[in-house]
């Protein structure tokens, strides 16, 4: 089971809007609306950021976006702040080995 | 407000067993569908097994047969026993709450050494 693709790292300058891809097959992101982004601080556990692609959980800001187009699901944070820097992490369902697949982390810089 | 705490961690070496336990406030383990994810150091995350709340149980492939999740209602908690651990079972072990996995433990540390 391969894991979904994300790019490596992203940055931008406060204020500034970016955006996270995560792509997977037609087994996994294209096939179920049950993408979930998660974002790890060093040394944290993660916290959850969107579930169900789209939906924000109680107490995420809304700068905060998620979508999905054929197998690629993405993650939006617009103005962009300190405290968003962190590693992402997209998850997908799965109909191929795994239940769940996770994605290969973005590492998200504000400069 | 859903609390969780892991424990059990520490250093084995490979074969040997270890059994984790995931105390859980706020919520009820038999109403919830609980998981334990693992992340290997500076490595990414990895799913290794969830519970319904009907109690059928799922794993990654890669423990599939050596790792047991099991949960206790009378005392909350949710366990993962980990037998014939190998080296690159070495990770920080989380449990998560829900489908969405919306709440997180701290970790525990779990090492496969000789």
């Amino acid at each position: 089971q391969s894991a979904l693709t994300q790019p490596a790292s992203v940055s931008g300058s406060p204020g500034q809007s970016i955006t996270i891809s995560c792509t997977g097959t037609s087994s996994d992101v294209g096939r179920y609306d049950y993408v979930s982004w998660y974002q790890q601080h060093p040394g944290k556990a993660p916290k959850l950021m969107i579930y169900d692609v789209s939906l924000r959980p109680s107490g995420v800001s809304n700068r905060f976006s998620g979508s999905k187009s054929g197998n690629t699901a993405s993650l939006s944070i617009s103005g962009l702040q300190t405290e968003d820097e962190a590693d992402y992490y997209c998850r997908s369902h799965s109909s191929s080995g795994s239940v769940y697949v996770f994605g290969t982390g973005t590492k998200v810089t504000v400069l | 407000e859903v609390h969780l705490v892991e424990s059990g961690g520490g250093l084995v070496r490979p074969e040997e067993s270890l059994r984790l336990s995931c105390a859980v406030s706020g919520i009820s383990v038999g109403g919830n569908y609980m998981s334990w994810v693992r992340q290997a150091p500076g490595k990414g995350l990895e799913w290794v097994s969830f519970m319904y709340s009907g109690g059928d149980t799922y794993y990654a492939d890669s423990v599939e047969g050596r790792f047991t999740l099991s949960r206790d209602i009378s005392k909350n908690t949710v366990d993962l026993q980990m037998n014939s651990l190998r080296v690159d079972d070495t990770a920080v072990y989380y449990c998560a709450r829900g489908p969405n996995w919306d709440s997180w433990g701290q970790g525990t540390l779990v090492t496969v050494s000789s």
